[in-house]
C-alpha cells in the first residue's frame, strides 16, 4: 500500500508564475488535508477536502491560492502569482476518517526567486 | 479556534535519560491529540496519539499522558538513543465546525547526546 504521494518534491519558481502541487492520498482515503511548514516552524493548517468538496479553508489565504480534490486524480493545491513569502514546504496528509491518524507525504518544498 | 501551546523549544538529554515534552491546549471540545516526529528535511510521521477518553498511553519507550481538566498533554521518552534525535510536534484536533484540522505546537528539537 503506497504512502502518501506528492509532486513534484522541489519546485522553483520566480515572481508571479503559477505553482501546482499535487498530492495522492493513501489508498481508501477520501480527507486530505494541506498544510504549510515555515523553515524552524510548526505546521499550518490551511484546507481539508473531501472528494470533490472543501470542507474547511479557513487558513488558506483569501487571494492566490486555491484547492481543489476532484473525483479523479490528485488534490491540487494552486498558488497564483507567487510571492517570495510563499517559499515554505508544503505537505499534504490523508486519513480514512475525519478524527484519525493523517499520514503525511513527502511535503514540495516550494522555493520563488 | 484552537491554539496549542509547546514547551521547550529544545531539549538536550544524555543517551540513556528520559526526555519530556510539554503541550496545552486551548479548546475544551479537542479529542485527538498526536505526536508527530520529523527529522530534517523529511514527513512528519505519527509516533503516538491518544484520544480524550484515555488518560495514558504507551508503546515501548513512548508514553503519552492527557490530562483534560488542565487541558495539557505530555510526551515521554524513557532510555533515549540517538536516533531520537528529531523535531517532536504535539497536535490536537479541532473539531468544532465540521473540520478536523491538527493544530500543531511549534516543536520540540531533541539533541539526544552520546
Amino acid at each position: 500500500n503506497a504512502g502518501v504521494m506528492q509532486n513534484p518534491r522541489h519546485l522553483v519558481r520566480r515572481r508571479g508564475q503559477e505553482a501546482r502541487l499535487r498530492c495522492s492520498p493513501m489508498k481508501g482515503h477520501s480527507h486530505v488535508y494541506w498544510y504549510r511548514q515555515l523553515p524552524e516552524e510548526g505546521l499550518k493548517f490551511m484546507v481539508y477536502l473531501q472528494k470533490e468538496n472543501i470542507i474547511d479553508e479557513s487558513g488558506m489565504p483569501k487571494e492566490r491560492f486555491s484547492a481543489e480534490f476532484p473525483k479523479e486524480g490528485p488534490s491540487i493545491l494552486r498558488i497564483q502569482q507567487v510571492v517570495r513569502g510563499d517559499s515554505a514546504a508544503y505537505f499534504c496528509a490523508s486519513s480514512m476518517g475525519p478524527v484519525g491518524e493523517q499520514f503525511f507525504g513527502p511535503g514540495t518544498r516550494l522555493t520563488v526567486l | 479556534g484552537e491554539n496549542v501551546e509547546q514547551h521547550p523549544s529544545t531539549l538536550s538529554v544524555q543517551e540513556g535519560d528520559s526526555a519530556v515534552i510539554k503541550c496545552t491546549y486551548s479548546d475544551s471540545a479537542s479529542n485527538y491529540f498526536p505526536w508527530y516526529k520529523q527529522e530534517l528535511g523529511k514527513r512528519p510521521q505519527l509516533i503516538i496519539d491518544i484520544r480524550s477518553n484515555v488518560g495514558e498511553k504507551k508503546d515501548q519507550r513512548i508514553a503519552v499522558t492527557l490530562n483534560k481538566t488542565a487541558k495539557h498533554f505530555s510526551l515521554h521518552i524513557t532510555e533515549t538513543q540517538p536516533e531520537d534525535s528529531a523535531v517532536y510536534f504535539c497536535a490536537a484536533i479541532d473539531s468544532g465546525a465540521g473540520s478536523y484540522q491538527l493544530t500543531f505546537g511549534k516543536g520540540t528539537k531533541l539533541s539526544v547526546i552520546p
